[in-house]
């Protein structure tokens, strides 16, 4: 079974600043996506970043970019020039292809300070 | 194209009654899902559907809960005998294929009093 592990509850960031938020999963899978995504107060999840685990390559999004890490199986998010409407509960998950559901961490809670 | 719609949006029962919640995927995705997020918690595998048929409802409590995708009309998550701890926020959200990113609802927030 796949477990996705975060293990920072909060998070605060100075509005303008850099925010790295950790991620850890566990799967036994070759063929598996990595996901974030940002929950706000208005409860929708909406989708911040993908990352198909056979890319090399970290993704990028705007001001959004991850660090993933395959052997350590580490898949960090990087929010740059932090805003205020960043703030929001930010979940890592995982998909295995061979499998059929989307498996959330706990989450972190971001506070972005004017 | 609108988005995965849920609907009501906040619905109160109390112990004892049945809840139905309804998702209307996005046009073109056979594929939902429902997950369960309790308060200060991430969101848990509840059953994965395709048109008629379940395809994975191990996340399903055994009794109470079921789930429904018709060949006609939204998917139905249904709790009979609601008690005060399936109190939490219901998900819906759909793709149109396995290795899609899933396109989540607004959730359906269930209060029992």
């Amino acid at each position: 079974a796949q477990t996705v592990t975060q293990s920072q509850p909060e998070m605060s960031v100075q509005e303008a600043e850099t925010v790295t938020l950790s991620c850890t999963y566990d799967t036994s899978e070759s063929d598996y996506y990595l996901f974030w995504y940002k929950q706000p107060p208005s409860r929708q999840m909406i989708l911040v970043i993908r990352q198909e685990a056979y890319k090399q390559q970290n993704a990028t999004e705007n001001r959004f970019s991850v660090n993933f890490q395959k052997a350590a199986k580490s898949f960090s998010l990087k929010i740059s020039d932090s805003q205020l409407g960043d703030a929001a509960m930010y979940f890592c998950a995982s998909y295995e292809t061979s499998g059929s559901r989307l498996t959330f961490g706990e989450g972190t809670q971001l506070t972005v300070n004017p | 194209n609108a988005g995965v719609m849920q609907n009501p949006r906040h619905l109160v029962r109390r112990r004892g009654q049945e809840a139905r919640l309804r998702c209307s995927p996005m046009k073109g995705h056979s594929h939902v899902y429902w997950y369960r997020q309790l308060p200060e918690e991430g969101l848990k595998f509840m059953v994965y559907l395709q048109k008629e048929n379940i395809i994975d409802e191990s996340g399903m409590p055994k009794e109470r809960f079921s789930a429904e995708f018709p060949k006609e009309g939204p998917s139905i998550l249904r709790i009979q005998q609601v008690v005060r701890g399936d109190s939490a926020a219901y998900f819906c959200a759909s793709s149109p294929r396995l290795d899609s990113p899933l396109h989540f609802g607004n959730g359906t927030r269930l209060t029992v009093t």
